[in-house]
C-alpha cells in the first residue's frame, strides 16, 4: 500500500498562493493521486486528480514530478472559505482496492 | 447532483448492541465505500463494494460487516458495538474517478 505523508497544518494569509505537498514514496504504477477538501461536519469533496505532470482545473493545480513520489496541491489566492482539511489520496482506479488517505493538512487562512 | 445520504447524523448506542448504518446513493454508481474518521488518523477504509452482493475488506474491517443487496444501498453493521468504535462514519460512492461522500454519522458507543 502506498502510504501518504502530509504536513499536519499550514497557515496562510488571504490572497496568497498555498502549496500543500504530499509524499507517497511507494506509489504503484496504476495509482492515481487525488485531493479532497473537507469542511467541519461535512464529508470530503473532490478537488483534483492526476497521474503525472500537471493538472489544472477551475479551483486548483496539481503538480506531480516524474518519479511520482510526491505531489503538490496548489491553491491560487486563497480566501477565508478555503479554511479546511485537505487530504491526499493514492489509489488505483476504478476499484480503489489499495486506497490510502493521508492524515490530512489543516489549512487555516488568516485575514 | 450526486447525492449520498446516510440514515443518521448522530447515533448513540450501548456496548454490545447491534448497530446498522445505512447509506443510499442516487447515481447508479457501481462502487460504494465505508470509512471511519478519527482525529489524527484521517479516513480509514473499512469495507468497499464494487457490485451488488460483492464486498472487499479495507484496512480496518475487524468488528464490522457490510451488506449490499441493492445497488443503491450499502449498509455497515456493527455486530456487537464496542466503545472503540465510537467514531465518525462516512459513506461514499463512485463510478471511476471521484468519490462522492455522504454527510457522515457520528456514532457514540457508551
Amino acid at each position: 500500500l502506498a502510504k501518504t505523508t502530509q504536513p499536519i497544518s499550514m497557515d496562510s494569509y488571504e490572497g496568497q498562493e498555498v502549496n500543500i505537498t504530499c509524499s507517497h514514496n511507494n506509489i504503484a504504477t496504476n495509482d492515481y493521486i487525488t485531493w479532497y477538501q473537507q469542511f467541519p461536519s461535512q464529508g470530503p469533496r473532490f478537488i483534483i486528480q492526476g497521474y503525472k505532470t500537471k493538472v489544472t482545473n477551475e479551483v486548483a493545480s496539481l503538480f506531480i514530478p516524474a518519479d511520482r513520489k510526491s505531489s503538490t496541491l496548489s491553491l491560487p489566492r486563497v480566501s477565508l472559505s478555503d479554511t479546511a482539511v485537505y487530504y491526499c489520496l493514492v489509489g488505483d482506479l476504478p476499484y480503489y482496492q489499495k486506497v490510502t488517505f493521508g492524515t490530512g493538512t489543516k489549512l487555516q487562512v488568516i485575514p | 447532483d450526486v447525492k449520498v445520504t446516510q440514515s443518521s447524523r448522530y447515533l448513540v448506542k450501548r456496548t454490545g448492541e447491534k448497530v446498522f448504518l445505512e447509506c443510499v446513493q442516487d447515481m447508479d454508481h457501481e462502487n460504494m465505500f465505508w470509512y471511519r474518521q478519527d482525529p489524527g488518523l484521517g479516513l480509514r477504509l473499512i469495507y468497499f463494494s464494487y457490485d451488488v452482493k460483492m464486498k472487499e475488506k479495507g484496512d480496518i474491517p475487524e468488528g464490522y460487516s457490510v451488506s449490499r443487496e441493492k445497488k443503491e444501498r450499502f449498509s455497515l453493521i456493527l455486530e456487537s458495538a464496542s466503545t472503540n468504535q465510537t467514531s465518525m462514519y462516512l459513506c461514499a460512492s463512485s463510478e471511476v474517478e471521484e468519490q462522492f461522500f455522504g454527510p457522515g454519522t457520528r456514532l457514540t458507543v457508551l
